[in-house]
């Protein structure tokens, strides 16, 4: 399969603790996002990668959050001391350089915060 | 980026086509109109694009207004399957954008059977 991959599929997580989750991108994609996605709303754009370099970042990714893509290939995002307001979607995309290009999701992780 | 409006859900018959509608009144020159779709419990799916001409391609087809104010994506024969959040989008073409996207609340499609 050469689709966007995620990993773990789901996270149920008490308050307080460290998550990490990962995207494995198709291979030959330069750009990666990272996009989170709540109950009855549409994804919001959180972070975004060309190869290594993280350019943009949303004003939705307060100092808990982290995102690194090592060599510009798979990425992870890491939510330190989660809060509940963390539980939602999250969703890894990877595309091609050039803006009009599709991009293509993973399934997503699923995040709980008990 | 320019804001793009929806119904909130449309109904429609299988095997039946569909016409989903978009406003765009905003739209810029270098935007690009971008659909994507979301069934249930999966993350969004590239459905098709255009800038100024008409599209068709597997999926669907887009037309787009000629003012460009407004775009329909046409789904020829609905069915079970088409059931789905389809979000309208609009991305500028020039470099130094990140082509992240922004998504709206999209429009609910039921399909019945």
């Amino acid at each position: 399969d050469t689709g966007v991959s995620q990993n773990p599929r789901h996270k149920i997580t008490k308050r307080g603790q460290n998550v990490t989750f990962r995207c494995d991108p198709i291979s030959e994609h330069n750009r990666l996002y990272w996009y989170r996605q709540t109950l009855g709303q549409g994804p919001e754009f959180l972070t975004y990668f060309q190869n290594e370099a993280q350019l943009e970042k949303s004003r939705l990714l307060s100092d808990r959050f982290s995102a690194e893509r090592p060599k510009g290939s798979f990425s992870t995002l890491e939510i330190q001391r989660t809060e509940q307001g963390d539980s939602a979607m999250y969703l890894c995309a990877s595309s091609l350089l050039q803006e009009s290009y599709e991009q293509y999701f993973g399934p997503g992780t699923r995040l709980t915060v008990t | 980026d320019a804001k793009t409006t929806q119904p909130n859900s449309m109904e429609s018959n299988e095997e039946e086509p569909v016409h989903l509608p978009c406003n765009h009144s905003t739209i810029s020159g270098t935007d690009y109109i971008h659909w994507y779709r979301q069934l249930p419990s999966q993350g969004p799916e590239y459905v098709i694009h255009g800038l100024t001409s008409n599209v068709n391609n597997r999926m669907a087809s887009l037309a787009i207004a000629e003012d460009r104010k407004s775009s329909t994506l046409i789904l020829h024969r609905a069915t079970l399957r088409d059931a789905a959040v389809y979000y309208c989008i609009l991305r500028d073409i020039y470099s130094g954008n990140t082509g992240k996207l922004i998504f709206g609340q999209g429009t609910t499609l039921q399909v019945k059977p």
